[in-house]
């Protein structure tokens, strides 16, 4: 697999319930991040975790680290319609370098009404 | 909030000819960055920018591309002969610590 792979692919839930995507990934990193982009658009930073930390909330979002088993996972709580977008997670290797981040394909949300 | 802000946001060109994409990072950033997303498929990272010369760039960033911070604000990047497989959104992001890029809203390219 490849270097910040999401699953599933695509996920459809009703408003209201919460949404899970994971992230594996196969090298040791410094942080990974979750982004979200509607479609056609620019890609929306969410939330950066960093390789020393397990957990991280903002707002709805809540987003695990495993580096032992080299996955990252984010829920969001009471999705609404407007959470309807692509998820991606993308993995920074190198501490305080200006390197780029490898992103996954993505999950495809879609919150129905 | 302070963004990134690109332009043009769509570009079409004939395969062959040059393009240039322009981007004006957030003014206090200090690293700068290309990425491009062909339809359907994930955001590739092209190159970074840092203290005026390229800090890294992957395999797609061949001898086509240049990049360049002209003055104090823009960020340019080059395609000297443009190719149909060149079509793609390009990002341009910019980051003040090196670990949260904030992403531009893209420049659609399409070559004919």
């Amino acid at each position: 697999s490849q270097q910040g792979e999401e699953d599933p692919q695509a996920l459809s839930i009703q408003e209201g319930e919460n949404a899970t995507m994971n992230c594996s990934y196969k090298t040791s990193i410094n942080n990974l991040q979750w982004y979200r982009q509607n479609s056609g658009r620019g890609l929306v930073h969410l939330i950066l975790i960093r390789s020393n930390e397990r957990e991280k909330h903002s707002g709805r979002l809540r987003v695990t680290l495993d580096t032992s088993k080299k996955s990252s996972s984010l829920l969001i709580t009471a999705s609404r319609a407007a959470d309807t977008a692509s998820y991606f997670c993308a993995t920074d290797l190198r501490r305080g370098g200006a390197d780029g981040l490898t992103f996954g394909k993505g999950t495809h949300l879609i919150i129905q009404p | 909030e302070p963004e990134v802000t690109q332009t043009p946001s769509h570009q079409v060109t004939q395969m062959g000819q040059e393009v240039i994409l322009r981007c004006v990072p957030i003014s206090n950033h200090l690293y700068f960055y290309w990425y491009r997303q062909i339809l359907g498929q994930k955001v590739e990272f092209l190159v970074s920018f840092y203290n005026n010369e390229i800090s890294e760039k992957s395999e797609i960033f061949d001898d086509q591309f240049s990049v360049e911070r002209p003055d104090g604000s823009n960020f340019t990047l080059k395609i000297r002969s443009t190719k149909l497989e060149d079509s793609a959104m390009y990002f341009c992001n910019s980051a003040s610590d090196g670990e949260t890029q904030y992403f531009g809203p893209g420049t659609r390219l399409l070559v004919l």
